[in-house]
């Protein structure tokens, strides 16, 4: 199972939005509602952000959202804050019943 | 509050085995899937294997690169899971999550803070 593709790294001023893709294959993130998105900050333990691909746990700030087209599934963050600056995963249920997560992208706020 | 604590971490050397241990509580254990999820240092998550609850017989699943090396096991009374680690490579050093699954949802939402693992000799 190979890892899903999401850009190394994106970048965006305070208050802008930014959009991270997470590309996979008919047999992941097109076959399936269960894409995840996850945050780590260095050295923390990542933290759910998005569910079922556009579902926000309790707690999550509004500023986060999800969608899918296809075989890309897509983490979105407006009004960007210094906050938000971390490593961003995406992960999805496969056609295998097993799991795979993107490499990963790291989000700087300039 | 929900909590999973991972422990059994340490040095092995290429080759050995190692079992770690995920305490959890907080929650009903025996409803969740637990999966174990690592990250080499400066690296990215890599998901390696999942044990399914009684209802669904544990089935286990297991990513390529630790499959027939690697087993989750759980102990329902005593809201444990386990991950045996077998065959050791020096390619396996990394920090160690545990995740539950909660039923009925297709994400893992609680992380444990996880143990570290290193292989070498």
């Amino acid at each position: 199972q190979s890892a899903l593709t999401q850009p190394a790294s994106v970048s965006g001023s305070p208050g802008q939005s930014i959009t991270i893709p997470c590309t996979g294959t008919s047999s992941d993130v097109g076959g399936y509602n269960y894409v995840s998105w996850y945050q780590q900050h260095p050295g923390k333990v990542p933290e759910l952000m998005i569910y079922d691909v556009t579902k926000r746990p309790s707690g999550v700030s509004n500023r986060f959202s999800g969608s899918k087209s296809g075989n890309t599934a897509s983490l979105t963050i407006s009004g960007l804050q210094a906050e938000d600056e971390a490593d961003y995963y995406c992960s999805s249920f496969t056609a295998s019943s097993t799991w795979v997560f993107g490499g990963g992208t790291k989000l700087t706020v300039l | 509050e929900v909590q999973l604590v991972e422990s059994g971490g340490g040095l092995v050397q290429p080759g050995g085995s190692l079992r770690l241990s995920c305490v959890t509580s907080g929650f009903r254990f025996s409803d969740s899937p637990v999966h174990w999820v690592r990250q080499a240092s400066g690296k990215g998550l890599e998901w390696v294997g999942r044990i399914k609850r009684k209802v669904d017989s544990y089935a286990t699943g297991y990513a390529e690169s630790v499959k027939g090396r690697f087993i989750v096991s759980r102990d329902d009374s005593k809201n444990t899971a386990y991950l045996q680690m077998n065959s050791l490579k020096i390619e396996d050093t990394a920090v160690y999550f545990c995740t539950r699954q909660p039923v009925g949802s297709g994400t893992c939402d609680y992380w444990g803070q996880g143990t570290v693992v290193t292989v070498s000799s």
